[in-house]
C-alpha cells in the first residue's frame, strides 16, 4: 500500500462544476495535509494546508480531513479552465520528522 | 516576502559527469531546506532536508550528496551523475523549527542526462 495514495485521472469536470479531489494516508500518526497545484512543466505551488478534522475554506478551494477514515480530499467550486491541472497531496507526521510524503498527484481537466 | 530562487532551469549534462543546482531563500532566516526530484509520471522523493547550516540528512542513498554553506543556500551535486539521474529536481523552503508548516518550492531545474 502507497503511504499517500491519489487516483491519478484525469478527472474531468465541466466548466463551473465543482471538482472534488481525494487521497488517502496511511499512516495514522499524520497529523499536517497539504494540498499543491502543479501545472505542466511547472513546481507545485500551495494552495491549502489544513490540521484538523473538518472543513477549511479559502476562496473557491474547501479542504475537508478525516482523521479516523484516513482521508483528505479537495473541493474546488466554480471549476475553471484555468484550474485544469495536477494536484498533489502531501502528509507530514509533525512530530519532529521533515519528512513530508506526496502523493502522484490527481490530473484535473475542467472542460470549457 | 519570501523567495526562492533555484538555477539553471534547465540542464543537459553527459553521462559521469559532474553536477552542482543551487538554490537560495530570501526574506527568511534560518529556513528548513530540502531538494526533491520528480520523475515522469511519479511522486516527488525527498532526496535531502537540512534544518541548519552544515546539517544535511539524506533520505536515498545514492550517488548525489548536498550541502548548506550558509544559512539559505542549498546546493545540490553529483560528482559523476547516471542516466537515472534524469528528472525534474525541485529545491524547497519552510519555516525553522516546526515540522507541520507548509513547504514552497522553487521552480526547479529540469535535468536531462546524455
Amino acid at each position: 500500500q502507497k503511504e499517500v495514495e491519489q487516483n491519478s485521472g484525469p478527472l474531468s469536470v465541466p466548466e463551473g462544476a465543482i471538482a472534488s479531489l481525494n487521497c488517502t494516508y496511511s499512516d495514522r500518526g499524520s497529523q499536517s495535509f497539504f494540498w499543491y497545484r502543479q501545472y505542466s512543466g511547472k513546481s507545485p505551488e500551495l494552495i491549502m494546508f489544513i490540521y484538523s478534522n473538518g472543513d477549511k475554506e479559502d476562496g473557491r478551494f474547501t479542504a475537508q480531513l478525516n482523521k479516523a477514515s484516513q482521508y483528505v480530499s479537495l473541493l474546488i467550486r466554480d471549476s475553471q479552465p484555468s484550474d485544469s491541472a495536477t494536484y498533489l497531496c502531501a502528509v507530514n507526521r509533525d512530530s519532529g520528522t521533515y519528512k513530508y510524503i506526496f502523493g502522484t498527484g490527481t490530473r484535473l481537466k475542467v472542460l470549457a | 516576502s519570501q523567495t526562492i530562487h533555484q538555477w539553471p532551469a534547465t540542464l543537459v549534462q553527459p553521462v559521469g559527469s559532474p553536477l552542482s543546482l543551487e538554490c537560495t531563500v530570501e526574506g527568511t532566516s534560518n529556513p528548513n531546506l530540502y531538494w526533491y526530484r520528480q520523475a515522469a509520471g511519479r511522486g516527488l522523493q525527498l532526496l535531502f532536508y537540512s534544518v541548519g547550516i552544515g546539517q544535511i540528512s539524506s533520505e536515498v542513498p545514492q550517488n548525489l550528496s548536498a550541502s548548506r554553506p550558509q544559512d539559505r543556500q542549498f546546493i545540490l551535486s553529483s560528482k559523476k551523475l547516471l542516466l537515472s539521474d534524469s528528472g525534474f529536481y525541485l529545491c524547497a523552503w519552510s519555516r525553522q523549527g516546526r515540522s507541520n508548516q507548509p513547504q514552497h518550492f522553487g521552480d526547479g531545474t529540469r535535468l536531462s542526462i546524455l
